[in-house]
């Protein structure tokens, strides 16, 4: 079963504009909410993460938003550049549990 | 550092052929895992191991076995590989003790007619 789903399976967008990527979860265990991006023929790597204690994180132009009520997460991409074009997975993890379930994924486009 | 690393980058297998995908991490992580990507599908878990001998399955592990040979070394093995079984395989690793980030190899692109 799938318990991180998540949305769109594509975006593009272009130069300058702010890419959203949108994550539920099913599991109120869940404690600990990764995005990891990945670029064309490598392995994925740790872009973000976040705890449900707060509701947003920022680290540059990278901000996850966070809605414990609703069992949602997303990511914001703010200034979006063409290098930013990659896949980008989200993730859930229970506290104390090293295994992450992940999302089917997002494949972004950055036009200039 | 090399960080994770795995061998081979790419291979073609016959419907019934065996290998074993090899994996190392030079950064003494305890943890380890082996994923497939699919498309469309994400990242799935084929196995984990927490630490130097022990594993565990994870989401997908039908057809696959697993040796933590030590702490640097997990490698992954098909003993009659699939069509189905075609798809991309990364390794990774954890630091553990509150550090939740893992750390992907490179990947090994599977191939099996």
């Amino acid at each position: 079963q799938q318990q991180v789903k998540q949305s769109p399976q594509s975006l593009i967008v272009q130069k300058g504009g702010i890419p959203i990527i949108n994550c539920a979860y099913e599991n109120t265990a869940f404690d600990y909410f990764p995005w990891y991006q990945q670029f064309p023929g490598k392995g994925p790597a740790l872009l973000i993460a976040i705890r449900p204690d707060v509701s947003e994180k920022k680290e540059g132009r990278f901000t996850i938003s966070f809605n414990k009520s609703a069992k949602q997460f997303s990511l914001h991409i703010m200034d979006s550049q063409p290098g930013d074009s990659a896949t980008y997975f989200c993730a859930a993890a229970p506290f104390g549990n090293e295994k992450l379930t992940f999302g089917t994924g997002t494949r972004l486009t950055i036009i200039p | 550092n090399a960080g994770v690393t795995q061998t081979p980058k790419f291979q073609v297998l016959k419907t019934g052929q065996s290998m074993t995908l090899q994996c190392a991490q030079d950064m003494n992580h305890n943890s380890m895992y082996w994923y497939r990507q699919d498309p469309g599908m994400g990242l799935r878990l084929i196995y984990y191991s927490a630490s130097e001998g022990t594993t565990d399955k994870g989401e997908v592990p039908n057809g696959y076995n697993v040796s933590r040979l030590n702490k640097r070394e997990f490698s992954l093995r098909l003993e009659s590989a699939a069509p189905s079984q075609t798809s991309v395989y990364f390794c990774a690793s954890l630091r553990g003790a509150g550090n939740n980030e893992q750390f992907f190899g490179p990947g090994t692109r599977l191939t099996v007619l």
